[in-house]
């Protein structure tokens, strides 16, 4: 079946601009999560949605920073007035739950703000 | 809170040498523990796992056993190959604190010359 897929692939905007960056994880995953990955350096937690409870908001670094998903399905992450500093690689992975189970991450979406 | 720690990088072998990747964690309760693997142009991708204390996760002729003694779950390989080289993570999920909130560390370059 189809994996998890992310769009745009590539983004180039230019500072204070707002961007949105789109997830689309397998069919049945109820877990979701939001990953940062500057350049050469490991995973950065951002967000996590699981089913109908709460999302884990506790990696956001800043109020610039927002997402939301639909029931179990589309999430999107948004990035107010862009900085210099918000430029990474942005992943985004769904699993069948979060007791232990494995993340399938998709591609990415590669920001460079300008 | 939780933490991962891996051995740093750039790791260079040659061909059919052993390869050892080092990771050490910090967590409070009971964590699964994975190794993920990201090959080049390629998303990131789990390569094994271990659920529980003295269990062995292995693939693709590489293991790694959680020690809870010493909070350590290394990488090995008894023989790479150049299709090898790719960046490794060393990641936990600890339910008991985090509820699938996953932690990775920085991640760890290997590269395998013929």
């Amino acid at each position: 079946g189809a994996g998890v897929s992310q769009s745009p692939s590539n983004k180039v905007t230019e500072k204070g601009k707002d961007v949105e960056l789109r997830c689309d994880p397998i069919s049945g995953h109820t877990a979701l999560y939001w990953y940062r990955q500057r350049l050469g350096q490991g995973l950065e937690f951002l967000i996590y949605f699981q089913g109908n409870s709460a999302p884990d908001k506790s990696g956001l670094p800043s109020d610039r920073f927002s997402a939301e998903r639909t029931g179990e399905s589309v999430s999107t992450l948004t990035i107010q007035r862009t900085q210099q500093e918000d430029s990474a690689v942005y992943l985004c992975a769904s699993s069948l739950g979060w007791e232990g189970y494995e993340q399938y991450f998709g591609p990415g979406t590669r920001l460079t703000v300008t | 809170g939780n933490s991962v720690t891996q051995m740093e990088g750039p790791v260079t072998l040659s061909e059919e040498a052993f390869l050892t990747i080092n990771c050490t964690y910090t967590a409070t309760g009971y964590p699964s523990l994975f190794w993920y693997v990201q090959y080049p142009g390629e998303g990131l991708q789990l390569l094994l796992k271990a659920t529980k204390a003295d269990d062995k996760g292995s693939n693709k002729g590489f293991e790694a056993t959680y020690r809870k003694e010493t909070t350590s779950f290394h990488l090995e390989k008894g023989s790479v190959q150049v299709s090898d080289s790719a960046v490794y993570f060393c990641a936990l999920s600890d339910l008991s604190t985090n509820a699938g909130k996953s932690t990775f560390g920085d991640g760890t370059t290997l590269t395998v010359k013929p």
